[in-house]
């Protein structure tokens, strides 16, 4: 079956400018997690949405972050206003169940801010 | 949330039996350990988990003594293909809404 597809694949965005990345997760899973990568690091939490409850938002580095999910499956994740510490790649994740250890990631969403 | 230690780098030939070791010296009775893969441009992709003892699965084992304070991962004959970042987790089940990962161990498999 599908896996967890983003879009777009690649972003370059000039600094100032909002930006929103998509994440489709697979069919059925109720979990959904944003993470961030910068070059040669480990993932960074962002967010996460289990069913219908309020989503964990502690990742999330300033008020420029927002991300919805919508009908329990798509994800948008905004950043407005982008700066040049933004640029990274923005991985989504979904699992069966909210405390499941096994996550499927998608490919990632490599942004540039110039 | 406990931290994990493992090396950043190891380098291996191809057919030869690679072992990751991570400690987490502040485990707690109820954390599992778990191990992704990251290939480049991807992802990072679930390899296997466990509580005590031993687990194998079709990819890996990951060994974990009595204290618990340290695991081992083994990849059995690596390939080429093998060459990726590993990352060590604990994993507190049935609240793992996050996951915190590391920098990870970089392996090299050469021919």
């Amino acid at each position: 079956g599908a896996g967890v597809s983003q879009s777009p694949s690649n972003k370059v965005t000039e600094k100032g400018k909002d930006v929103e990345l998509r994440c489709d997760p697979i069919s059925g899973h109720t979990a959904l997690y944003w993470y961030r990568q910068s070059l040669g690091q480990g993932l960074e939490f962002l967010i996460y949405f289990q069913g219908n409850s309020a989503p964990d938002k502690s990742g999330l580095p300033s008020d420029r972050f927002s991300a919805e999910r919508t009908g329990g499956s798509v994800s948008t994740l905004t950043i407005q206003r982008t700066q040049q510490e933004d640029s990274a790649v923005y991985l989504c994740a979904s699992s069966l169940t909210g405390g499941s250890y096994e996550q499927y990631f998608g490919p990632g969403t490599r942004l540039t801010v110039t | 949330l406990a931290k994990t230690t493992q090396p950043i780098s190891m380098d291996s030939y191809e057919g030869q039996e690679v072992n990751i070791t991570c400690s987490h010296n502040n485990i707690a009775t109820n954390d599992y350990i778990t191990w992704y893969q990251q290939f480049p441009s991807q992802g990072p992709r679930f390899i296997i988990q466990g509580y005590k003892t031993k687990v194998t699965n079709e990819v890996a084992s990951l060994f974990i003594p009595a204290d618990r304070k340290s695991s081992t991962l083994s990849l059995p004959r690596v390939s080429l293909s093998d060459t990726a970042v590993y990352y060590c987790l604990v994993v507190l089940t049935g609240t793992a809404s996050k996951l915190t990962f590391g920098t990870g161990t970089r392996l090299q498999v050469t021919l």
